[in-house]
């Protein structure tokens, strides 16, 4: 069965503090995607990755960098957090081969940025 | 603009009514999913709709494919409270790898 991990679950930070969450897989799942989910927007992307070091942009990446180095492990950056990106993130694995399987998603990390 | 539109975006009933919310485009997509979300917690796959027209039933929970593969409905017979969640409408794009299309989802509580 396929399995997330994301650490941390929750994070209080203070503004212009660099942040970063990770997303740990337990599968070879190629694809793996980073959303943030907000009140009133749905579940929108941000970044996502096509295998190690191949990654592309979503429609809200600025502000975000992501990086791949291993196909277990997908993390997100926030160089310099801001108000504006307090929010839940959620990791997703595509149980697919492309980018139009079903996801599988982990449990959030729940960031506050002060 | 939204390429998927749920509707409503929020319904509050009673334990034991039905229910019907949509996921509407104008559109077309190779297939549709939907999900739940409980608080907390990620969004879990409950089905997938290829084909148009296609119906999928899951215990309570009736799914449909418009026949012009554009819109999606999911309708629940005698709702319970386990049934409070978020329900997400996901379409995959027919032209090219792409990732999902989210809608942003309709809240429904069940109310005992």
């Amino acid at each position: 069965d396929a399995g997330i991990t994301q650490s941390p679950r929750h994070k209080v930070t203070e503004t212009g503090t660099p942040v970063t969450l990770r997303c740990h897989q337990t599968e070879n799942h190629r694809y793996m995607y980073w959303y943030r989910q907000d009140p009133g927007h749905g579940l929108r992307l941000i970044h996502y990755s096509y295998g190690v070091k191949d990654t592309d942009k979503g429609e809200v990446s600025d502000g975000y960098s992501v990086s791949r180095s291993k196909t277990e492990d997908f993390l997100l950056t926030l160089e310099s957090a801001t108000s504006s990106q307090t929010s839940v993130y959620f990791c997703a694995i595509n149980l697919g081969q492309g980018n139009t399987g079903e996801l599988f998603f982990g449990e959030g990390s729940r960031l506050t940025v002060l | 603009t939204q390429l998927l539109e749920q509707s409503p975006q929020f319904l509050s009933i009673q334990e034991g009514e039905n229910l019907t919310v949509y996921c509407n485009s104008s559109s077309v997509f190779s297939s549709l999913q939907w999900y739940r979300q409980e608080p907390g917690e990620g969004p879990v796959l409950l089905v997938t709709v290829v084909t148009g027209g296609e119906v999928k039933k899951l215990k309570r929970l009736t799914f449909q494919f418009g026949d012009a593969r554009k819109d999606s409905s999911l309708h629940i017979t005698a709702a319970q409270p386990g049934d409070t969640g978020l329900y997400l409408c996901a379409g995959v794009r027919p032209s090219g790898n792409t990732p999902l299309v989210f809608g942003k989802g309709t809240r429904l509580s069940v109310i005992a």
